[in-house]
C-alpha cells in the first residue's frame, strides 16, 4: 500500500520544547516538502528537498529544521525558536520535476498543539 | 507576502447552484495546479493546467488558466453535498524555482 505516512496525528508539546514531526513515503519519489497550514492562509512552504543529503528553505522556514538522510524520510524538527507553532502540519511528496511540472502527493497531517 | 490569492474565502451555496473560485498571481506562472482538501482531511491533486488560456474538463469542474498566466478560475456546475471542501490553487512562480506556491483557499460549503 504506497503512500505518505505522517506521526503522530495529534502532537502536544509544552512551550520552549523541540519537537520532531516524522514523514515516510514508498512512493519512490525523490522530492519532499513540509508545509504549515493556519485557518485563512493556505498552505505555507517550510522546507523542501529535491534529493537526498540537499533541502533549501522554503517561505517560512525560521524556527524550523530538517534533514533528509534517506529518500524516504523528510523529519521536520520544530525548535523553541518558532515563535506561533500550534497548526497543523502536512509533509508532501512528488517525483523530481526538474522538466516537468509534477503533482504533490500529501500525507495526512499532524496537528501541533503548544501549551 | 502571499503571492497567490484566492477568492471568495468562503462559498455557501444550496446544492444544484453553481460554483467559482478565483485564483490571481501578482508573477508569472509556469504552471497551475488545483487541489481539493475535505474537511479534515489533507489536499488531493486534482488537475494541472500549463498552456496560456488553457480549459480542461473533469464533469461538472471546469479549470481555466488565464491568457496572461497570472490567473485561473475553477468552477462547478450543479453543486453536490461532496463537493464540499476547500479549493487551492498552486503554481510555480516563474524563475522561482522548482517549489509551488499556494494560493490562501476557498472554503465551499453546500447547503440541501
Amino acid at each position: 500500500d504506497g503512500g505518505i505516512t505522517q506521526s503522530p496525528k495529534y502532537l502536544f508539546r509544552k512551550e520552549g520544547q523541540n519537537v520532531t514531526l516524522s514523514c515516510e513515503q514508498n512512493l519512490n519519489h525523490d522530492a519532499m516538502y513540509w508545509y504549515r497550514q493556519d485557518p485563512g492562509q493556505g498552505l505555507r512552504l517550510i522546507y523542501y528537498s529535491q534529493i537526498v543529503n540537499d533541502f533549501q528553505k522554503g517561505d517560512i522556514a525560521e524556527g524550523y529544521s530538517v534533514s533528509r538522510e534517506k529518500k524516504e524520510s523528510f523529519p521536520l524538527t520544530v525548535t523553541s525558536a518558532q515563535k506561533n507553532p500550534t497548526a497543523f502540519y502536512l509533509c508532501a511528496s512528488s517525483l523530481a520535476d526538474f522538466q516537468s511540472y509534477n503533482e504533490q502527493f500529501f500525507g495526512p497531517g499532524t496537528r501541533l498543539t503548544v501549551l | 507576502g502571499q503571492q497567490v490569492m484566492q477568492i471568495p474565502q468562503y462559498q455557501h451555496v444550496q446544492e444544484g447552484e453553481d460554483f467559482t473560485t478565483y485564483c490571481n498571481s501578482s508573477t508569472t506562472l509556469s504552471n497551475i495546479q488545483w487541489y481539493k482538501q475535505r474537511p479534515g482531511g489533507h489536499p488531493v491533486f486534482l488537475i494541472q493546467l500549463v498552456k496560456s488560456g488553457e480549459v480542461k474538463k473533469q464533469k461538472r469542474l471546469t479549470f481555466q488558466f488565464g491568457e496572461a498566466k497570472k490567473n485561473s478560475s475553477l468552477h462547478i456546475t450543479a453543486t453536490q453535498t461532496t463537493d464540499v471542501g476547500t479549493y487551492f490553487c498552486a503554481g510555480r512562480i516563474t524563475g522561482g524555482g522548482n517549489k509551488l506556491t499556494f494560493g490562501t483557499g476557498t472554503q465551499l460549503k453546500v447547503e440541501l
